[in-house]
C-alpha cells in the first residue's frame, strides 16, 4: 500500500526553467512533508520540510506548496540549474514516537544546460 | 563530526551467504533506520530502532535481522541472502524530541549485489 504518491517519474527542463514535483497522501495523520535530494552515489539529505499548518515555505530557489484539503503537496524549483539534476523523494511523516518517514517512489530531475 | 557511516561500501554475495552491513553515528542520535532502495520504489524501511537495545520492524523485514547494542551502531543482517536482497542500503539517524517530526541523516550507503 503506497502512502504517497510522487508524479512525474522524470522530468526534463531546460536552464533557467520550473521545476514542479508533486506529491499525494492518504493519511491525514501525517504532519510532516520534506522533501530529499539525492545525487548519483550519495545518499538522500534533506532539502526543505514543512508541517501542515502553512500553505506554503520558500528556501531560496526552492518552494514547497501545500494543499491539506486536496492532501497534496508540491515542490518548485525556480531558475533550475544543471547543478540541480539529482533524484528528488517526497515523505510525509506522522511525528509520534518513531519519527518513521514514508517516501514516494522519487523523481528523476534533469536540467539541461 | 563524520554524521552517519557505513560499512562496507560495496559487497557481493552469493546465494546463501550472510553478512552485517554496520551504521555507524557521532551525533548522540536516539533513533536510527535501515532502508533499502530499488529503482522506482523509492527507500524502503527495513528496521528501525527508538534507542539502545531496541528494535522494531518496518514495511520490508522478512530476511533481515538488525541489533541496537551500543547507541551510536545499528546493524543489518542477512542470514542467508537471496538474489532479491541485491539493492542499495541506506541507514539513517535522527533525534528524538518531543512534539513532532525531524529531519534524517543518511549515511552513503551500501550497494549489495547477490549473485
Amino acid at each position: 500500500q503506497q502512502q504517497v504518491k510522487q508524479s512525474p517519474q522524470s522530468l526534463i527542463v531546460q536552464k533557467g526553467g520550473i521545476s514542479i514535483i508533486n506529491c499525494a497522501y492518504e493519511n491525514t495523520a501525517f504532519d510532516y512533508f520534506p522533501w530529499y535530494q539525492q545525487f548519483p552515489g550519495k545518499g538522500p539529505a534533506l532539502l526543505i520540510a514543512i508541517r501542515p499548518d502553512v500553505s506554503e515555505k520558500k528556501e531560496g530557489r526552492f518552494t514547497i506548496s501545500f494543499n491539506k484539503s486536496a492532501k497534496q503537496f508540491s515542490l518548485h524549483i525556480m531558475d533550475s540549474q544543471p547543478g540541480d539534476s539529482a533524484t528528488y523523494f517526497c515523505a510525509a511523516s506522522r511525528g509520534g514516537a518513531t519519527n518513521k518517514l514514508i517516501f514516494g517512489t522519487g523523481t528523476l530531475l534533469a536540467v539541461q544546460p | 563530526n563524520a554524521g552517519v557511516t557505513q560499512t562496507p561500501k560495496f559487497r557481493v554475495l552469493k546465494t546463501g551467504q550472510s553478512m552485517t552491513l554496520l551504521c555507524a553515528q557521532d551525533m548522540n542520535h536516539e533513533y536510527m533506520y535501515w532502508y533499502r532502495q530499488d529503482p522506482g520504489m523509492g527507500l524502503r524501511l527495513i528496521h528501525y530502532s527508538v534507542g539502545e537495545g531496541t528494535t522494531a520492524k518496518g514495511e520490508v523485514p522478512d530476511g533481515y535481522n538488525v541489533s541496537r547494542l551500543k547507541k551510536q551502531n545499528f546493524l543489518l543482517g542477512l542470514e542467508s541472502a537471496a538474489p532479491s536482497q541485491t539493492s542499495v542500503y541506506f541507514c539513517a539517524s535522527s533525534l528524538a524530541l518531543a512534539g513532532g517530526s525531524y529531519e534524517q541523516y543518511f549515511g552513503p550507503g551500501t550497494r549489495l549485489t547477490v549473485t
